[in-house]
């Protein structure tokens, strides 16, 4: 099993552009969410969902946008980007929501210039 | 939301010291995660609690979970080189909120 996959690892953009960070899991868990990690604040919830079709807003969802087609695949768009959203990004997984251990990928890098 | 506060925010120890961080909550919260980030890494399962008063071991590890079920504690036991990183709780509910960590450095 490849476990939580993440990419790109890194990614630099001008401020405007869009994009979309990828993530996918290979151990068929229903609960999926995207964070954000900038020094000294932890791990900020953006986006998660409980199941294909399902999603939800977590603390900081402005500027981002999530859908959920597929158990394994949960990516997330950033609309037109800020340097505020340079930061790194993780995705996790999970059995259930919240109550189970979180996998996490290897995160991806984002520098909005 | 549910909120955790956790100290100290950096502990730099001696390899062979103890190490001790702390996680709160105002409310009660329904079970608690740690995690560790090993530098440059991804954030990785360490344990949950989830009774009142509940201690676990791992080794060198001791984590507890108040009574009251709003703290709880990671202690190191002499630590060594390779517990350097950061260690987050994190409040599990409908959704996982975590704590903003301990880094923790270990001069050799």
């Amino acid at each position: 099993n490849a476990g939580v996959t993440q990419t790109p690892k890194f990614q630099v953009l001008k401020t405007g552009q869009s994009m979309t960070l990828q993530c996918a899991q290979d151990m068929n868990h229903e609960y999926m969410s995207w964070y954000r990690q900038d020094p000294g604040m932890g791990l900020r919830l953006i986006h998660y969902s409980v199941g294909a079709g399902i999603t939800d807003q977590g603390e900081v969802p402005n500027g981002y946008n999530v859908s959920r087609s597929t158990t394994e695949d949960f990516p997330l768009r950033l609309l037109s980007a800020a340097p505020s959203q340079t930061s790194v990004y993780f995705c996790a997984s999970s059995n259930s929501v919240a109550y189970n251990e979180q996998f996490f990928g290897p995160g991806t890098r984002l520098t909005v210039l | 939301g549910q909120q955790v506060m956790q100290i100290p925010q950096y502990q730099h120890v001696q390899e062979g010291e103890d190490f001790t961080t702390y996680c709160n909550s105002s409310t009660t919260l329904s079970n608690i995660q740690w995690y560790k980030q090993r530098p440059g890494g991804h954030p990785v399962f360490l344990i949950q609690l989830v009774k009142s008063g509940e201690v676990k071991k791992q080794k060198r590890l001791t984590f507890q979970f108040g009574e009251a079920k709003k703290n709880s504690s990671l202690h190191i036991t002499a630590t060594q080189t390779t517990d350097v990183g950061t260690y987050f709780c994190a409040a599990a509910g409908y959704q996982l909120t975590f704590g903003k960590g301990t880094k923790l450095s270990v001069i050799p």
